[in-house]
């Protein structure tokens, strides 16, 4: 079993469109983060959630809206998104303990119509 | 200056060769290291962590790090064909955030 699950993995919606990204981990982790991989640039942090509390919010437009029910599961709802907004989103997972690597999920692809 | 930096590549090895990646950071607070491989359409998948000055080694990886020079690297054994992938170098100074080098594309030709 996948330790990071996500899901869709591809997702092509128009500008006007609301839809939300899963993830959910089964390492019994208690931090999880969502991250964007564009093309030829480096990953991105956008936010971090830490014991289910938002920890960090690197100036994401308000048009991404994260959720974290609980430890295993964090949502990225999405909504008006741009042509440039279209990229890889990674969720990932760790230990809150702060040396302690990030495990990713396999991503879902957006594109933007 | 960028935090992370990386070499873009690709760095082309013959099979069965060393290949050596490298990657320089600038805050010189950081604590942890971190190297993840990423095969194309696919997600980072973690290879090494170090947190000390010195190497670290598992099977054919060995990580050095040297946070004077704010220096690490990744050396890779008897190079495979299936070692060809992008590397992407991880720094982490302080909080939660992972802050990522562009990558390395690294191609072994047989």
């Amino acid at each position: 079993e996948t330790g990071v699950t996500q899901t869709p993995r591809h997702l092509v919606m128009g500008m006007t469109n609301k839809k939300s990204l899963k993830c959910e981990q089964h390492l019994g982790h208690n931090a999880m983060y969502w991250y964007k991989q564009s093309a030829k640039k480096p990953l991105e942090l956008m936010f971090v959630y830490s014991l289910e509390e938002r920890v960090e919010n690197n100036s994401v437009p308000s048009r991404f809206s994260p959720e974290c029910p609980n430890s295993s599961h964090l949502f990225l709802h999405l909504h008006t998104l741009q042509p440039e907004d279209s990229a890889l989103y990674l969720c990932a997972s760790s230990q809150e303990m702060r040396n302690q690597p990030q495990h990713f999920g396999d991503g879902t692809r957006l594109s933007i119509l | 200056q960028k935090e992370v930096e990386q070499n873009s590549g690709p760095l082309s090895v013959p099979e069965g060769a060393i290949a050596s990646l490298n990657c320089t950071y600038s805050d010189r607070g950081s604590q942890s290291f971190f190297w993840y491989r990423q095969y194309s359409g696919k997600s980072p998948e973690l290879i090494m962590s170090i947190y000390s000055n010195g190497d670290k080694e598992d099977g054919r990886f060995t990580a050095q790090l040297n946070k004077a020079s704010q220096y690490v690297s990744l050396l890779i054994r008897d190079s495979q064909p299936s070692d060809s992938a992008t590397y992407l170098c991880a720094v982490r100074k302080s909080g939660y955030a992972l802050n990522f080098g562009k990558g390395t594309s690294l191609l072994v030709t047989p």
